[in-house]
């Protein structure tokens, strides 16, 4: 039982490249999230998933894709990477309710410098 | 209006001390809040998932309670130990979505 897989670990981009962030899980969770972590912030929410087909914006958006084809799997899309966006990211799943009753898993982590 | 509080920002206690922390969120449309162990060079890992007005968890040497008409949380540690050093998170949901604190780091001295 594998958990949340993230890849890439580390990643260094040229401003104006873009490229796919990978997430799976195998736990069978309707519920798939990307956050990214700043220096002195909180994680803040990206973008998440409810399940296969759906997905909505969170905290910080702009500037990334989502697609949620099958359960298992979560790719978060960057489309023209900005020095902004060197962060580190992660992936994280739980079993879905609208009460946030169960806790998240989350991945490893990716660290995305672009410069 | 959506902001989770945490502190103190940072900690440093003496090994076997018992200590605490805060989270206080806003108290309205409040669903859930979590607690999250997040140890250096690793992923957090849920410690509590609370949802109702005054509930206490417990695992082991931490314990949690919550007061969701005030908005707030407390984390517990007793008689802390240097495994227990870590950055401990808070989050609020409110539906779909959490939103995270910046987290207290604890640093237990031997």
């Amino acid at each position: 039982n594998a958990g949340v897989t993230q890849t890439p670990k580390f990643q260094v981009l040229k401003t104006g490249q873009s490229m796919t962030l990978q997430c799976a899980q195998d736990m069978n969770h309707e519920y798939m999230s990307w956050y990214r972590q700043d220096p002195g912030m909180g994680l803040r929410l990206i973008h998440y998933s409810v399940g296969a087909g759906i997905t909505d914006q969170g905290e910080v958006p702009n500037g990334y894709n989502v697609s949620r084809s099958t359960t298992e799997d979560f790719p978060l899309r960057l489309l023209s990477a900005a020095p902004s966006q060197t962060s580190v990211y992660f992936c994280a799943s739980s079993y879905v309710t609208g009460t946030g009753s169960y806790g998240y898993t989350f991945g490893s982590g990716t660290r995305l410098t672009v410069v | 209006i959506l902001n989770v509080e945490q502190s103190p920002q940072s900690l440093h206690v003496q090994e076997g001390d018992s200590t605490n922390f805060t989270c206080s969120f806003p108290s309205s449309n409040f669903y859930a809040l979590h607690w999250y162990r997040w140890e250096t060079a690793k992923s957090p890992e849920a410690l509590f998932v609370m949802t109702l007005n005054g509930d206490e968890k417990k695992k082991g040497r931490i314990s949690a309670t919550l007061n969701t008409k005030e908005g707030y949380s407390y984390l517990y540690i007793k008689g802390s130990q240097p495994e227990d050093s870590a950055t401990y998170l808070c989050a609020r949901n409110t539906g779909n979505q959490f939103y995270f604190g910046t987290g207290t780091s604890l640093t237990v001295i031997p």
